[in-house]
């Protein structure tokens, strides 16, 4: 069965560390770049980084660059989410995303396979 | 920063044609995708590369693009295609996602 399954969320007082993990199955995670999306409670989506196929490009969202990192073990069928210095505005749904395979290694910048997402809440 | 904007709202009876617009600058220039969202569950994808329909979607959802703004239709709407809508696309650096406000489909 082809899924994304996110786990690690939770509830964490401003300024702490956490790490959000995404597992893949039923598909070949070496060929997809990889994001996190994330949505507030009642709120909209938020796109916050993006790893490509192998590791070595990332993007992130002016929001969370130098307090998040993404990273990906591709032997382990993983996808994390660092997330240092956790502020209230944290607090959201995170949802791994897939992107289609790309032979030629650019990413396509949109999402064909979610997760069901993990639920961070920082909170004092 | 760049931004897509969409109405919060958009209201139509069974069996008619609900349409849902999205408007940026980069539109012009760069594809545009679609997410439908329903209660409790994760984004699902209904357009891809600005007017085309993944396998699975009904051919009731259709999607054009013209200049700026992006255009979600539902033709025929059934009460299962109330939820949340989605657009998204790149900003002009192809590097950074953005994604509309949402619009809130309700099947009157």
């Amino acid at each position: 069965q082809v899924q994304l399954v996110e786990s690690g969320g939770g509830v964490v007082q401003p300024g702490r560390s956490l790490r959000l993990s995404c597992a893949a199955s039923g598909f070949t995670l070496s060929r997809n770049a990889m994001h996190w999306v994330r949505q507030a409670p009642g709120k909209g989506l938020e796109w916050v980084a993006s790893i490509s196929y192998d590791g070595s490009r990332k993007y992130y969202a002016d929001s969370v660059k130098g307090r998040f990192t993404i990273s990906r073990d591709n032997s382990k069928h993983a996808l994390y989410l660092q997330m240092n210095s956790l502020r209230r505005e944290d607090t959201a749904v995170y949802y791994c995303a897939r992107e289609p395979p790309n032979r030629f290694g650019e990413l396509f910048w949109y999402f064909d396979l979610w997760g069901r997402g993990t639920l961070l809440t920082v909170s004092p | 920063s760049y931004e897509l904007t969409q109405p919060p709202s958009v209201s139509v009876s069974p069996g008619q044609t609900a349409r849902i617009t999205c408007s940026g600058d980069a539109l012009s220039k760069q594809y545009t995708y679609w997410y439908q969202q329903k209660p409790g569950q994760a984004p699902l994808l209904v357009i891809f590369k600005t007017s085309q329909r993944p396998s699975g979607v009904p051919e009731r959802l259709s999607a054009s693009s013209s200049g700026t703004t992006a255009t979600l239709t539902i033709r025929g709407v059934q009460a299962e295609d109330e939820a949340d809508y989605f657009c998204q696309s790149a900003d002009s650096s192809g590097n950074h996602v953005v994604f509309g406000g949402g619009t809130k489909l309700t099947v009157l």
